[in-house]
């Protein structure tokens, strides 16, 4: 089956304390972005990569970290996470590496609690 | 700079009823897509539609259809006869080539579709 998968898909953690959320998608896709969803603000970018080692900053990439050392996989880090990191993250591919102008594919979200 | 409103946070329709979701968005780009997910209570996100600036021919699909006017910058989604399997929040979202590969979406629309 044709899916993004995020681990884990909830989290609750400390200020300052690294982690890290997967983001693995068995499509082949070359597009791949990462996302955080608040209240009144919708979905906001965070970063995207179009390809294997290349990865852009998004709209709010402050505090967060990727790399995209293989294809299928796109990890989110957050170094020293800190409570207005919290929300409902998704992580997203695309078939196409101009990815933001096509239709994406969206993983199932994981919401992160940071106390 | 691009700008995606969706003026209405919140819509209660009664089933049956047909409803419109507005969406304006801004550009300075001449070539731009256009995208209406949809997030149902269960949290993912559903690819609905995808536009592309040169393409102003309305769309429909089943229940649903979307009406694009470059001239009021507009990019509505419209559901007849709803059902209450349209309850959801709907996002529009846009790209395009000043924002390089990134892609902003609206605030959403929280559609509730009463029996």
């Amino acid at each position: 089956e044709a899916q993004v998968t995020q681990n884990p898909r909830y989290l609750i953690t400390v200020t300052g304390k690294k982690l890290t959320v997967t983001c693995s998608q068995n499509m082949n896709h070359e597009y791949m972005s990462w996302y955080r969803q608040d209240p009144g603000l919708g979905l906001r970018q965070i970063y995207y990569s179009m390809n294997v080692e290349v990865t852009d900053k998004g709209d709010v990439p402050e505090g967060y970290k990727v790399s995209r050392k293989e294809k299928r996989n796109f990890p989110l880090i957050l170094e020293s996470p800190s409570p207005n990191q919290t929300s409902l993250y998704f992580c997203a591919s695309s078939a196409q590496t101009s990815g933001a102008s096509y239709e994406q594919y969206f993983g199932p979200g994981t919401r992160l609690t940071v106390t | 700079a691009q700008k995606v409103t969706q003026a209405q946070t919140e819509i209660s329709v009664v089933e049956k009823e047909d409803v419109t979701l507005d969406c304006v968005y801004e550009t300075r780009d001449t070539t731009y897509y256009l995208f209406w997910y949809k997030q149902p209570p269960s949290g993912e996100l559903v690819f609905l539609i995808r536009r592309n600036s040169f393409d102003e021919q309305n769309e429909i699909s089943g229940r649903y259809s979307w009406n694009f006017q470059k001239s009021t910058s507009s990019f509505n989604f419209t559901i007849t006869a709803s059902q209450v399997v349209d309850s959801a929040v709907y996002f529009c979202a846009l790209s395009g080539k000043s924002r390089d590969d990134k892609i902003i979406f609206g605030k959403g629309t929280r559609l509730h579709i009463l029996p």
